[in-house]
């Protein structure tokens, strides 16, 4: 079935400093899958960080990105400087949308948190 | 927008009971998924409806689990006979097209 792979956690990282949490996926069942970072801020539900629906292109959000890379089958997200206020659990995801499914397939969450 | 609402947020089972959970769509939505986080099994794609009609329940149980969208505001999550090992926390999302699902804040059901 298919997969997703993600970073243990937790990852404790300081302020300003680099982030990197790693992801890697099978999709054994969808042929053209879609990738998705999910976040879980402290006291909120799941919600989306960013998607790329296409093998080869970058996704960016609040100075967060990740490249879809089909040849190492990786998504990771990517942060140059973290705040305190990223401290949240990273979820990464993987879908097909228009199929006959858009259900996602998640890896296990990767808990961050930002010390000031 | 209220965002997808569900209830209740907090459940509290008995062995052998049953259990419905409710979910309330983003209106305008025309697909809603429903999920279940535990921490050994992480998070768990359960079924899909797609315009009120189901579309995937490849992740439903066989036994015991059900799942209905009567109507486009409201679909609904029974379990009958719970055990111990359906306590999780159960997420319901909404999407206008299933590019981006909007999440609930789930309902946390514990089976004692």
């Amino acid at each position: 079935g298919d997969s997703v792979t993600q970073t243990e956690g937790p990852v404790t990282v300081s302020e300003s400093e680099s982030l990197i949490i790693n992801c890697t996926y099978s999709a054994t069942s969808i042929a053209y899958p879609n990738l998705f970072w999910y976040v879980r801020y402290p006291g909120e539900g799941l919600q989306l960080l960013l998607k790329v629906i296409t093998a080869g292109q970058k996704g960016s959000s609040r100075g967060f990105e990740a490249t879809y890379n089909k040849e190492t089958t990786s998504f990771h997200l990517q942060k140059a400087s973290v705040q305190e206020s990223d401290s949240a659990v990273y979820y990464c995801a993987l879908g097909a949308i228009n199929t006959n499914t858009g259900k996602l397939t998640f890896g296990d969450g990767t808990v961050l948190t930002v010390k000031p | 927008n209220a965002g997808v609402i569900q209830t209740p947020r907090h459940k509290v089972t008995g062995k052998g009971q049953e259990a419905t959970l409710w979910c309330e769509p983003i209106s305008g939505h025309s697909a809603v998924f429903w999920y279940r986080q535990t921490i050994v099994q992480g998070l768990e794609f359960l079924t899909y409806f797609r315009n009120q009609a189901p579309i995937d329940d490849s992740g439903m149980p066989k036994e015991r689990f059900s799942a209905q969208m009567p109507n486009q505001s409201h679909s609904t999550l029974k379990i009958q006979s719970t055990q111990p090992q359906d306590s999780a926390v159960y997420l319901c999302a909404s999407s206008p097209d299933s590019y981006e699902q909007y999440f609930g804040p789930g309902t946390r059901l514990t089976v004692l």
